[in-house]
């Protein structure tokens, strides 16, 4: 069965270090998103892509966190620099289509902390 | 924008029992899904449901749009079904899932 693939799995930084995290998604899935799960808290979205375009990063802190998908397929997500309160697990997405009917699939996320 | 509660927000059971988890949401969404985050921090997909009924073993999920809320039921528990359950609903033009805040589910032997 396919899978969305993210490395690392584990990531301990210090603060003002930056970090970088990789997505691949399910192969064909054409819409790509970045979630944030702070701890005991549901996942809310940084960024989305549809094919190489962003498609909604209103919630993406700009300043520091930067995201690309260059060629529509992989992706990375980097943050530049981290700062304490980046400690999360960071989630990868991918689906289909955007469409209203699209599942979404979650990759098995990358678990940041910052020191 | 759109609020997504999910109720109780812990649960204890004893392993062979019976529980329902309730989802409700504030505003019209495109669809919605259940998920269950285990100790590993896995998303793993349950239901894909945005109206109607669905069945998955000792698992079963129901939406009512209308009224904006769903339910996932869970019976004869098991101590693997640990973990924390999500409710997530798509809503938006880009169809990014909002989630509620989880239910912590710890089955005892």
């Amino acid at each position: 069965e396919a899978e969305v693939a993210q490395s690392p799995r584990y990531k301990i930084t210090e603060k003002s270090q930056a970090v970088a995290f990789w997505c691949d998604p399910i192969s064909g899935h054409a819409t790509l998103y970045w979630y944030r799960q702070i701890l005991g808290q549901g996942p809310e979205l940084l960024v989305q892509f549809q094919d190489e375009s962003v498609v909604d990063d209103s919630q993406l802190p700009k300043d520091r966190f930067s995201a690309e998908r260059l060629k529509g397929v992989d992706s990375t997500l980097k943050i530049q620099p981290a700062e304490l309160g980046d400690s999360a697990m960071y989630l990868c997405a991918s689906s289909p289509r955007t469409g209203k009917t699209e599942t979404q699939y979650f990759g098995p996320g990358t678990r940041l902390l910052v020191l | 924008g759109i609020q997504v509660e999910q109720s109780p927000p812990d649960l204890i059971l004893q392993e062979g029992a019976n529980s329902t988890l309730r989802c409700n949401f504030s505003d019209s969404v495109n669809n919605l899904q259940w998920f269950h985050q285990n100790p590993w921090g896995q998303l793993i997909n349950l239901f894909y449901i945005p109206s109607g009924t669905k069945q998955n073993g000792r698992l079963s999920a129901t939406t009512v749009a209308t009224e904006r809320y769903s339910l996932l039921y869970i019976s004869s528990s098991q101590t693997t079904d640990s973990g924390v359950y999500f409710c997530a609903v798509a809503w938006g033009y880009g169809n990014k899932l909002v989630f509620g805040a989880g239910t912590i589910l710890r089955v005892k032997s």
